[in-house]
């Protein structure tokens, strides 16, 4: 079954360090992979998609084909990165269309 | 344009009582998802429409669950004889076609087992 695996429930790291959440995904077949985040009392949206390539809010992530993840990447930490962040990932369902897969979320803290 | 909207926001209910969750998507999506959010905890699956086709309801978590889509339009979640641990922020989500790989997410139905 396709699955898409976020190791860590909860991180927190101070602010202006380095930050890292995890992804793995077991679906070869799709190219696409995204991150969507979380602020408190906000809804779910779009963070950073693969095929854009681009870098939004100091946050890029990269493709690793050969360990099969998508880790989300900020080099300087801020306060307001605090969040609930999903990776995700479609995957062919049927007729083709695509399903979106989560990950289960890791809760990142940065600590002032 | 208006974005996935998600009726009541909140809603108060008696343990053994049913409730109906709406999800209006947004114009022309063809998917439609639906995502249960317990407190400080992160999204679980429960059902995926694409346009016609049968639903995927491998994440109903008992058949007290059911959800409806009429076509590419409104959705209700149906719980019969809620318990508290149904007790959660329900979410729903569409994506447009093609590819169906973006999602919209609404704002969340929180919902109160008493």
């Amino acid at each position: 079954a396709q699955r898409v695996t976020q190791p860590e429930k909860l991180l927190s790291v101070f602010k202006g360090a380095p930050v890292e959440l995890k992804c793995n995904y077991s679906y070869s077949g799709s190219p696409e992979l995204f991150w969507y985040v979380q602020y408190s009392r906000q809804r779910l949206q779009l963070l950073l998609r693969h095929i854009s390539r681009e870098s939004i809010k100091g946050f890029t992530a990269d493709l690793n084909k050969g360990e099969t993840s998508f880790h989300l990447k900020k080099p300087f930490a801020q306060e307001e990165d605090s969040a609930m962040y999903y990776c995700a990932q479609p995957y062919y369902h049927f007729q083709g269309a695509q399903k979106l897969v989560f990950g289960q979320g890791t809760r990142l803290t940065i600590n002032p | 344009g208006a974005g996935v909207s998600q009726s009541p926001s909140n809603k108060v209910t008696e343990k053994g009582k049913d409730v109906e969750l709406r999800c209006d998507p947004i114009s022309g999506h063809t998917a439609l998802y639906w995502y249960r959010q317990r407190l400080g905890q992160g999204l679980e699956f429960l059902i995926y429409f694409q346009g016609n086709s049968a639903p995927d309801k491998s994440g109903l978590p008992s058949d007290r669950f059911s959800a409806e889509r009429t076509g590419e339009s409104v959705s209700t979640l149906t719980i019969q004889r809620t318990q508290q641990e149904d007790s959660a922020v329900y979410l729903c989500a569409s994506s447009p076609p093609p590819w169906n790989t973006e999602a919209f997410f609404g704002q969340g139905t929180r919902l109160t087992v008493v």
